[in-house]
């Protein structure tokens, strides 16, 4: 079945610190591949999207993400994590509709 | 910017009631959706509409139905809610019917968070 996994529920990191949240998907060709956010009591913003082309693609807020064929993969990134960072981070792909990954909760610590 | 307005943040219903699900969106989008949110599982599609009147199912729409009857406008009925309904109901609308649906960018509402009790 098509699908996009996010194998991480809960991640912690302290500011300023590297981060990757992981992505696979599971489509027989390359989908259309996104990123969004949901900061707490609010919707979902994209972060950013990959339809073709460059694989390393750049986002809103410091973050980047990065198209890998061979892995099915699709993980974001951001060097320095900032306190506001912290959120729940959701993969998305497909064709005709979008399918979801069941998020990544991202917590900070000082 | 694009608005996507949910008309309530929470709701409180009794099992059995009609519930009724508003979202509106002023950019003149022609998709809108619906989605449940619930821990673990995601973002879960109910249904999704393409043009007035139109509706298409998504993937859990079991217990619920849509109305568009303008292109702004897209509400989710419950028609006879149950407990198992209490999720956080997310709605968003995307620009343009393409061949690939999916190549278009969601724009969400906040979400209601409905509570039956």
């Amino acid at each position: 079945a098509q699908s996009v996994t996010q194998p991480d529920i809960h991640i912690t990191v302290s500011e300023g610190a590297s981060l990757e949240l992981r992505c696979n998907y599971s489509y027989g060709a390359t989908p259309y591949l996104f990123w969004y956010v949901q900061s707490p009591g609010q919707g979902l913003q994209l972060l950013l999207k990959y339809f073709s082309g460059d694989t390393l693609v750049q986002g809103i807020k410091g973050f980047e993400a990065e198209f890998k064929r061979s892995q099915s993969s699709f993980n974001l990134r951001k060097p320095s994590v900032h306190w506001s960072d912290a959120a729940e981070y959701f993969c998305a792909g497909g064709y005709q509709k979008v399918t979801f990954g069941t998020g990544t909760k991202l917590q900070v610590i000082p | 910017d694009v608005k996507v307005t949910q008309s309530s943040r929470y709701l409180v219903k009794r099992t059995g009631e009609k519930v009724f699900l508003e979202c509106v969106q002023d950019m003149d989008h022609e998709n809108m959706f619906w989605y449940r949110q619930d821990p673990g599982l995601g973002l879960r599609l109910i249904y999704f509409s393409y043009d007035v009147k139109m509706k298409e199912k998504g993937d859990i729409p079991e217990g619920y139905s849509v109305s568009r009857e303008k292109k702004e406008r897209f509400s989710l009925i419950l028609e006879s809610a149950s407990t198992n309904q209490t999720s956080m109901y997310l709605c968003a609308s995307s620009l343009q019917r393409a061949r690939y649906l999916a190549k278009n960018i969601q724009y969400f509402g906040a979400g209601t968070r409905l509570s039956v009790l």
